[in-house]
């Protein structure tokens, strides 16, 4: 079985401009989540997907945004991006509410 | 509030060393989860483990092992008899029934043959 995928895996960006990242979940996976981590730093939490509704969202400016489609893959969406967006977009997914989490590979976005 | 505190940000050892990494947490829940998590230099988060604040007893997997303490508020990993494959960023975690994960700043091992 395939594991979460993430898409781009790399991409650079300038100041100002818009993105979009992609993530599709371990079939079976009907909880999607997305952290946000920087060099050096562990793992933030930005949102919470289950069943196509948001379940949380983490102390992130309204510049992101995320939705969850019906087969369970996800986008994450970042808009006006700055030079502190630069960093290793990560997408979780889980079975259901109370299970592990298992990640992708990251999207690692450089905004110049 | 809940916080993951991994205060080794780097350790060294020599091939077939043991080595234990700390971890402390704090929260006011009396139902969580704690997990510990591998980062290769891949950037992909690989699960490792997943306790239950119910569960102390310790685990054993491998050459892996995790002694967990509520008195303490303490989940430490260790790995016996090291590889240089063990190499990596490791990052102790704390949910809640949420399931938002909180991580530590992790912990870099180096793993010298």
């Amino acid at each position: 079985d395939a594991g979460v995928t993430q898409s781009p895996t790399h991409l650079i960006k300038t100041r100002g401009q818009h993105v979009t990242l992609r993530c599709s979940p371990i079939s079976g996976h009907k909880s999607v989540s997305w952290y946000q981590q920087v060099l050096g730093q562990g793992p933030q939490f930005i949102f919470q997907y289950y069943e196509k509704e948001e379940r949380g969202r983490g102390n992130f400016p309204d510049r992101f945004s995320a939705r969850q489609f019906p087969n369970y893959s996800s986008e994450l969406n970042v808009n006006a991006l700055l030079l502190g967006d630069s960093a290793l977009y990560l997408c979780a997914s889980r079975r259901g509410q109370g299970y592990s989490a298992f990640f992708g590979q990251g999207t690692r976005l450089t905004v110049v | 509030a809940q916080k993951v505190t991994q205060a080794q940000t780097e350790i060294s050892v020599v091939e077939k060393e043991d080595v234990t990494l700390d971890c402390v947490y704090e929260t006011r829940d009396t139902t969580y989860y704690l997990f510990w998590y591998k980062q290769p230099p891949s950037g992909e988060l690989v699960f490792l483990i997943r306790r239950n604040s119910f569960d102390e007893q310790n685990e054993i997997s491998g050459r892996y092992s995790w002694n967990f303490q509520k008195s303490t508020s303490s989940f430490n990993f260790t790995i016996t008899a090291s590889q240089v494959v063990d190499s990596a960023v490791y990052f102790c975690a704390l949910s809640d029934l949420t399931d938002k994960l909180i991580f530590g700043t992790g912990t870099r091992l180096q793993v010298f043959p």
